[in-house]
């Protein structure tokens, strides 16, 4: 079964540091990956797409894919408290579908 | 918000009693997706659509039927709802090109008694 997996947390950083949230994934056929951010009681919210091996900086977040070890990342610089969330990694697989991993919950401490 | 909405956003019902819950989006977008979300669970897709009276089953489809008469909103039906199915209810489009991203509604909060 192809599957996404994330630490499900919580994952707790000071203000200012950077938060670093994993993810893997087991679909090899898998082309585009995601970050999105849920708040509690809100629908997720796209953050950032990759889907070329490498680097792929927006603001304070960075995304980060290793294909070969099946590996997606985010990095969230100069963590604010209203960073604080959970956070869905995804990834497209075959059929128009997209597989969600079930999340990481960040609390950032002021 | 993709132009994408739902309805009801609240509801609770008897054990036992069909259920009917409407996404509606605005954009002419041709994929849908119903999930549901669960504590530990994350998003399960339960039914999609790649057009007008065409949809398929997804991975918790059990339980669910969906319906697309029209490209601008996708049903989905609890035919005999049951406590398992209490759940918060996101409906998504997809946006095809480079990323395919799906982006979400509002969501509906369903608990069955």
């Amino acid at each position: 079964q192809k599957e996404v997996e994330q630490n499900s947390g919580p994952l707790s950083v000071p203000e200012g540091a950077i938060a670093s949230l994993n993810c893997t994934y087991s679909d090899r056929g898998s082309q585009s990956f995601f970050w999105y951010r849920q708040y509690s009681g809100k629908s997720p919210e796209l953050i950032m797409f990759i889907y070329s091996n490498g680097d792929k900086e927006d603001g304070r977040f960075t995304a980060q894919l290793n294909k070969a070890s099946q590996y997606v990342s985010l990095l969230i610089r100069d963590s604010q408290p209203s960073d604080s969330a959970t956070y869905l990694c995804a990834a497209t697989t075959g059929g128009f579908k997209t597989i969600f991993g079930a999340g990481t919950r960040l609390f950032v401490k002021a | 918000d993709a132009g994408i909405t739902q309805s009801p956003r609240h509801k609770v019902t008897e054990t036992g009693t069909p259920v009917t819950l409407r996404c509606h989006q605005t954009e002419n977008h041709r994929y849908m997706y119903w999930y549901r979300q669960d504590p530990g669970h994350g998003l399960r897709l339960i039914h999609y659509s790649y057009g007008v009276k065409d949809t398929d089953k997804g991975e918790v489809s059990d339980g669910y039927s969906v319906s697309r008469s029209k490209t601008e909103d996708f049903l989905l039906t609890l035919e005999s709802a049951t406590s398992s199915q209490t759940s918060v209810y996101f409906c998504a489009i997809r946006v095809t090109g480079d990323s395919d991203t799906q982006y979400f509604g509002p969501g509906t909060r369903l608990t069955v008694l």
